[in-house]
């Protein structure tokens, strides 16, 4: 069965300041992983994807994020964080579909404090 | 972008009582609707599947005849928690899935209902 584990419940980080979550997962295939950020109140909200292909994944609001098998890690950067990237974030792996979204097995998810 | 209404986003109900919890999707055609739920500091957990014009499929450990699935049109998927007791409290978040060649790779998500059984 697939899992998500993200390691960090809480990190804070200076606004401005470079931000790295941790993604790991365990899937028997190539694995369809996803980020998503959740604001108050809100609905999850897609920043990017992995399929195949280039490892190193560009999404929205300036994230990215780097599939490393060996590693079995999808861990989502951005270099310089701004005050509105205060939200959950959530590592997610599919299975099934077209795209792998058929069955999604999210983390824990991450809470991101930003401070000025 | 696509928009994926839930409503309610918050409720308290007494225990045995009935909530019915809807997911609409506002500016497209869902034939597959998804719904998790999530308890305090732990992961979104899939309960069930719901495809438009057939049953639901539920995952392992979730009761069927606890959690209703409705999915009767291609933009509304509701949710209906029978005889609820304190147990079922929690975070219930929709998603939906577009038509084939209409975002089909994306899953647009509900702002969630949070449930609270007295």
């Amino acid at each position: 069965a697939q899992s998500v584990t993200q390691p960090d419940i809480h990190i804070t980080v200076s606004e401005g300041a470079s931000l790295e979550l941790r993604c790991n997962y365990s899937y028997g295939a190539t694995p369809y992983l996803f980020w998503y950020v959740q604001s108050p109140g809100q609905g999850l909200q897609l920043l990017l994807k992995y399929f195949s292909g280039d490892t190193l994944v560009q999404g929205i609001k300036g994230f990215e994020a780097e599939f490393k098998r060996s590693q079995s890690s999808f861990n989502l950067r951005k270099p310089s964080v701004h005050w509105s990237d205060a939200a959950e974030y959530f590592c997610a792996v599919g299975a099934g579909g077209n795209f792998g979204n058929e069955k999604l097995t999210f983390g824990t998810g991450t809470r991101l404090t930003i401070i000025p | 972008g696509a928009v994926v209404s839930q409503h309610p986003s918050w409720v308290i109900c007494k225990s045995g009582t009935s909530v019915k919890i809807e997911c609409r999707s506002l500016d497209f055609q869902a034939t597959t609707m998804f719904w998790y739920r999530q308890f305090p500091k732990q992961s979104l957990m899939l309960m069930a599947t719901s495809n438009e014009g057939s049953k639901a499929t539920y995952e392992q450990g979730v009761e069927k005849d606890k959690f209703l699935i409705n999915h009767a049109s291609l933009t509304l998927s509701t949710l209906t928690v029978t005889s609820a007791h304190p147990e079922d409290s929690s975070f219930y978040i929709c998603s939906a899935r577009g038509l084939p060649g209409q975002d089909n790779e994306k899953l647009f998500f509900g702002s969630g209902t949070q449930l609270s059984v007295l």
